[in-house]
């Protein structure tokens, strides 16, 4: 059974900080996928990783992807208020395209 | 650039009764999926489809049921309602596993509550 971790599920921050979001996950997979949720609106897609190694960056989020160690991260660098939300990360362990969760980050940043 | 969209987006119910949530995508994608988003769980996979006429089972499929009798519409039918289904619903799609760089795309959600 594919387990998805996510720490830490709660994270308050201040404007200008960098901050480190962990996405653990206990199968192997090569593709992982980053969303962002805003309180009561849909899931937006942040990143999607497909390789070990695999780095994207926009703005001041950088993901990135190490499928033997199985992990991934989602960095922040420099935050500021509007990058409040939730953050998912979601592994595919099918190629099939189905997606397991995280439990999610709630992530605050404080001015 | 409607995407993927889902009525209704609130519901009240009472135990036992039945409903039926619509999703509708016109991305002509062959996958579409119904997930349920419960507080401090993430989203858990109900059913998904990966093509027109197809159905299977996802993580936690009891107590629903599911058609794709068109490629642009995935139905998910609660039979007789529980208080254990509140819950918010998620509708997604995607295109084929090939083109895995694509990720699934959302609906806006309908939320859902049983009395």
């Amino acid at each position: 059974e594919l387990k998805v971790e996510q720490n830490p599920l709660f994270l308050s921050m201040q404007e200008g900080k960098n901050y480190t979001i962990y996405c653990n996950y206990s199968t192997t997979s090569d593709r992982l996928y980053w969303y962002r949720q805003d309180p009561g609106k849909s899931l937006e897609s942040l990143f999607v990783l497909l390789s070990n190694g695999a780095v994207k960056q926009e703005g001041r989020l950088m993901a990135s992807l190490d499928t033997k160690a199985r992990l991934s991260t989602l960095h922040i660098t420099a935050a500021v208020h509007d990058l409040s939300a939730t953050y998912f990360c979601a592994v595919d362990m099918t190629s099939g395209s189905r997606l397991t969760f995280g439990e999610g980050t709630q992530l605050t940043v404080n001015p | 650039n409607a995407g993927v969209t889902q009525t209704p987006k609130f519901r009240v119910l009472k135990t036992g009764q039945s409903m039926t949530l619509l999703c509708a995508q016109d991305m002509n994608h062959e996958y579409m999926y119904w997930y349920r988003q419960d507080p401090g769980m993430g989203l858990r996979l109900i059913h998904y489809s990966v093509g027109e006429g197809t159905t299977a089972k996802g993580e936690v499929p009891d107590g629903y049921n599911v058609s794709r009798l068109k490629k642009q519409n995935f139905l998910l039918g609660l039979e007789s309602a529980a208080p254990s289904q509140t819950s918010v619903y998620f509708c997604a799609s995607s295109s084929l596993p090939q083109a895995s760089n694509q990720p699934q795309h959302f609906g806006d959600g309908t939320r859902l509550s049983i009395l």
